[in-house]
């Protein structure tokens, strides 16, 4: 098994350009969330699916939409990048969206938007 | 609201020797308890967790920690630190009574140094 892959690592946009974020997982996990990881900040909660169908916002939401393409996808969109958004994306899953169920994280996407 | 707070930026410790990262938390309800590492350029990994049940809980690679709930701290511990230990080590907390967002909240992070 993979677990959680993540497209592109590394990404360098100007500001006002748009991307989108892919996140993929294989162990059949039913909800799925974006962060963001600045130093000396941590990871903050960006959106949130806790299932198939649904995405909430988390902590940071502004500037960023979501799509849960099917069980396995969960994509992140800017739609008009800011120098702010600079920063690495964590892409994470868990089985259910209860409360003791650990996350699993994938890689990270490093971007820049100058 | 929950929040947790992992108050040294920094820890080193000599190679043998144990070692303490700590991390407190506050939740309105039962806390749920999670510790994660995450080496350079890469994801995080999932450590150990505390639901309920024995205040001392154990995880990968020889880690441990103890929940204590009248000092409302989750500290990691290990007996005998390793340099392949040194990473940044996050703790983070649900609230286990629910509502708003599903994810973790995070502390910021504790770099551990382990030198030969």
């Amino acid at each position: 098994n993979a677990g959680v892959t993540q497209t592109p690592k590394f990404q360098v946009l100007k500001t006002g350009q748009s991307m989108t974020l892919q996140c993929a997982q294989d162990m059949n996990h039913n909800s799925m969330y974006w962060y963001r990881q600045d130093p000396g900040m941590g990871l903050r909660l960006i959106y949130y699916s806790a299932s198939e169908g649904t995405t909430d916002k988390g902590e940071v939401p502004n500037g960023y939409n979501v799509s849960r393409l099917n069980k396995r996808e969960f994509s992140l969109r800017l739609e008009s990048a800011a120098p702010s958004q600079t920063s690495v994306y964590f892409c994470a899953s868990s089985e259910h969206r209860n409360s003791y169920n650990e996350q699993f994280f994938g890689p990270g996407t490093r971007l820049t938007v100058l | 609201a929950q929040s947790v707070a992992q108050p040294e930026d920094q820890v080193n410790v000599a190679e043998g020797n144990p070692l303490t990262v700590k991390c407190t938390y506050s939740v309105s309800g039962n806390p749920y308890l999670f510790w994660y590492v995450q080496y350079p350029n890469r994801g995080l990994q999932f450590l150990l967790k505390y639901i309920t049940g024995d205040n001392l809980v154990k995880g990968s690679y020889g880690f441990e920690a103890e929940f204590n709930k009248s000092q409302t701290s989750f500290h990691l511990k290990k007996p005998s630190a390793l340099v392949s230990d040194s990473a940044l080590y996050f703790c983070a907390v649900r609230d286990g009574a629910g509502g708003g967002a599903d994810g973790l909240t995070f502390g910021k992070g504790t770099h551990l140094i382990i030198q030969p």
